[in-house]
């Protein structure tokens, strides 16, 4: 079946700690994107790109790296700088622009 | 900046009852509108999409309406099920070059009483 696989589902790390999350899609979709969400609110845009080796900053980008080296791929890396990084994680793809997101079932990041 | 909000955090429906979920936007320049269906600990998942060309689309038990004179944008849901309790969001494509940036809004959430 063709999907976006986020893992781990779960992940814990002390504070002042990098961590990576890992996001693979096999739709061949062009664009991913990756999502915050916190406790009773909708999404926010973290990063996202429409193309390999090319990625825009979305709306809360600050704390966040991301790299596109691969179509299948889109990994998210959570610094040490990101003030909150305790959240629900989601990545997405979209076949093009005026297609639907489709998700993958996120991470859980506690950071302490 | 825009925003796309909701009129009802919560809705609590019987078993059998139909469901209507409310939506409203600020953008109009936007010119694509999604639902999507998140359950507890999983991603959200498409319900049914409608472009700013159209009003009114249909699913299977699904409806969506959209007024663009007053920005609102609605989710029927007919023969509301209890699986159908989840949370519902609203998501908005703001047009031109945003490539599938989708704005959400905070949700909705349904509870569907057997």
């Amino acid at each position: 079946d063709g999907g976006i696989t986020q893992s781990p589902k779960y992940l814990f790390r002390k504070e002042g700690q990098n961590v990576t999350l890992s996001c693979e899609q096999n739709l061949n979709h062009d664009a991913m994107y990756w999502y915050r969400q916190d406790p009773g609110q909708g999404l926010r845009l973290i990063y996202y790109s429409q193309i390999v080796n090319d990625f825009q900053k979305g709306d809360i980008a600050e704390g966040y790296s991301v790299s596109r080296e691969k179509k299948e791929s889109f990994p998210l890396t959570v610094t040490s700088a990101q003030k909150n990084p305790t959240a629900f994680y989601l990545c997405a793809s979209s076949r093009d622009r005026d297609s639907p997101l489709h998700f993958g079932n996120g991470t859980r990041l506690t950071v302490t | 900046g825009e925003s796309v909000g909701l009129h009802l955090p919560t809705l609590s429906v019987q078993e059998g009852d139909n469901s209507i979920i409310n939506c409203a936007y600020s953008n109009s320049a936007s010119d694509y509108f999604i639902w999507y269906k998140q359950e507890s600990g999983k991603g959200p998942q498409f319900i049914i999409d409608i472009r700013s060309n159209m009003d009114k689309r249909q699913g299977q038990r699904v409806t969506v309406l959209l007024n663009k004179t007053v920005k609102h944008l609605s989710l029927q849901i007919a023969a509301t099920q209890p699986g159908d309790s989840a949370v519902y969001f609203c998501a908005e494509n703001a047009g031109g070059t945003s490539y599938g940036k989708l704005t959400f809004g905070q949700g909705t959430i349904l509870t569907v009483h057997p």
